[in-house]
């Protein structure tokens, strides 16, 4: 059964950097992007990126680029999703999701249970 | 960059039907999918390519999509449809993909 298991709840202070894995079980990891999504306390959906495991390129929202990077290992099925230069707005839920390569099937159809990241002095 | 808008609640009394919408210019061109969150819990997709369920969601659930509007549509609507509801869309003028802002649906 496909599953994408994240790391713990991260507490961080403002300006230092946060990594969430996420790793994949139950199906073929190089045939599917990964997406980071997060959630801020009560707020919505914000998609922050995705990362293509099967030759590793990666692409943020526009809003992220320069403070976001996505990396992989697949000798392990692991996803790493780097933020740097945290603040207090950072504080959220972050997410990794699952879509297939097709745009035509742009869909999450697979999420993982999301890490708590919080940022304080 | 691509905007979808949903109106923040709808409330229904159990047994009738929720519509929630969601805004886009000529969204019908765009494929929309939608997902359930309920509290403390991870997004669940529940209409994916505008109409289709996935496995083990109720038929309940239906989606439609035209002109600047797509809608999800729950029928006989019970206690445990209360949850916050999702669109998303994948851009292709940006290659990015968007959420909606949510809306939460309280059944009374």
């Amino acid at each position: 059964q496909a599953h994408l298991e994240q790391s713990e709840a991260e507490v961080k202070n403002p300006g230092a950097s946060v990594t969430v894995s996420c790793k994949a079980s139950g199906y073929t990891f190089t045939d599917y992007y990964i997406h980071w999504v997060r959630q801020a306390p009560g707020q919505g959906l914000e998609w922050m990126g995705r990362i293509k495991p099967n030759i590793g390129g990666s692409q943020s929202a526009q809003k992220f680029q320069g403070r976001v990077t996505m990396t992989r290992d697949t000798s392990v099925n692991t996803v790493y999703f780097g933020l740097h230069g945290v603040t207090s707005d950072d504080t959220a839920v972050y997410y990794c999701a699952r879509s297939d390569y097709s745009v035509v099937k742009s869909w999450f159809d697979l999420w993982g249970q999301g890490t708590l990241v919080v940022v304080s002095s | 960059s691509y905007v979808l808008t949903q109106p923040p609640s709808v409330s229904v009394a159990p047994g009738k039907t929720a519509k929630i919408t969601c805004g886009g210019s000529d969204i019908g061109t765009k494929s929309v999918h939608w997902y359930q969150q309920k509290a403390g819990q991870a997004p669940l997709l529940v209409i994916y390519y505008n109409n289709d369920r996935p496995s083990g969601i109720p038929e309940r659930f239906s989606g439609s999509n035209s002109g600047n509007t797509a809608t999800l549509t729950i029928s006989r609507v019970e206690a445990g449809d209360e949850a916050d509801f999702y669109c998303q869309v994948w851009d292709n003028r940006s290659d990015h993909w968007v959420f909606g802002g949510g809306t939460k649906l309280t059944v009374l």
